[in-house]
């Protein structure tokens, strides 16, 4: 089956740690997205790669770095600088060029001890 | 700037109770506007795309309809596996990035 799949699901850090969350698609998608939520917040946006070796910082993009090498991988590493990084990530792809709807992972919750 | 403003931030009905969830927008040249539906710790499930004014799109319980300034989500007669939160977000004027609200929480009490 066709999807996106996010690993791991549950990460715990502790401060002053890097660490990288997965994130791969079979859905031939070319542009693939990396949102935080918080708590009863919406979806904020930390980067976004419409081709692969391209990316684009989103609204939150301090004290997070990614790589797009191939298509099917966005991999998305929380540094010791993000001040606060517990949250839930979420990593979503489309078909580049089309304005239609984001397709999800199931999400990776970062808590940092 | 793009904005996407959801209201009520959290909606309980009982079973049965119908109601309707609001996402007003605005965004210059509107390209579509979509409606997902998230459950406590899961990435968000796509329902529905809608386009131009006046469409309307339907899903078992759920109708979603839309204005040139604002979607609602009407929910018929729901039951209790209808709890979830419900997004809507719109792409913005470059299309690449989507602008998301920040959600209704929908609680159905049996």
């Amino acid at each position: 089956d066709g999807g996106i799949t996010q690993s791991p699901k549950y990460l715990f850090r502790k401060e002053g740690q890097n660490v990288t969350l997965s994130c791969e698609q079979n859905l031939n998608h070319d542009a693939m997205y990396w949102y935080r939520q918080d708590p009863g917040q919406g979806l904020r946006l930390i980067y976004y790669s419409q081709i692969v070796n391209d990316f684009q910082k989103g609204d939150i993009a301090e004290g997070y770095s990614v790589s797009r090498e191939k298509k099917e991988s966005f991999p998305l590493t929380v540094t010791s600088a993000q001040k606060n990084p517990t949250a839930f990530y979420l990593c979503a792809s489309r078909v580049q060029g089309y304005t239609g709807e984001l397709f999800f992972g199931e999400g990776s919750r970062l808590t940092v001890l | 700037e793009d904005q996407v403003t959801q209201s009520p931030e959290a909606l309980r009905l009982q079973e049965g109770e119908s109601s309707s969830l609001n996402c007003s927008y605005t965004v210059s040249g509107l390209r579509g506007l979509f409606w997902y539906r998230q459950d406590p710790g899961k990435g968000p499930e796509f329902l529905f795309t809608l386009y131009s004014a006046g469409e309307e799109k339907e899903k078992e319980r759920l109708k979603a309809t839309l204005t040139k300034k604002e979607s609602f989500l009407h929910i018929t007669a729901p039951k209790p596996e209808d709890s979830a939160t419900y997004l809507c977000a719109v792409p913005e004027t470059s299309g690449s990035r989507l602008t998301f609200g920040e959600g209704t929480q929908l609680t159905v009490n049996p």
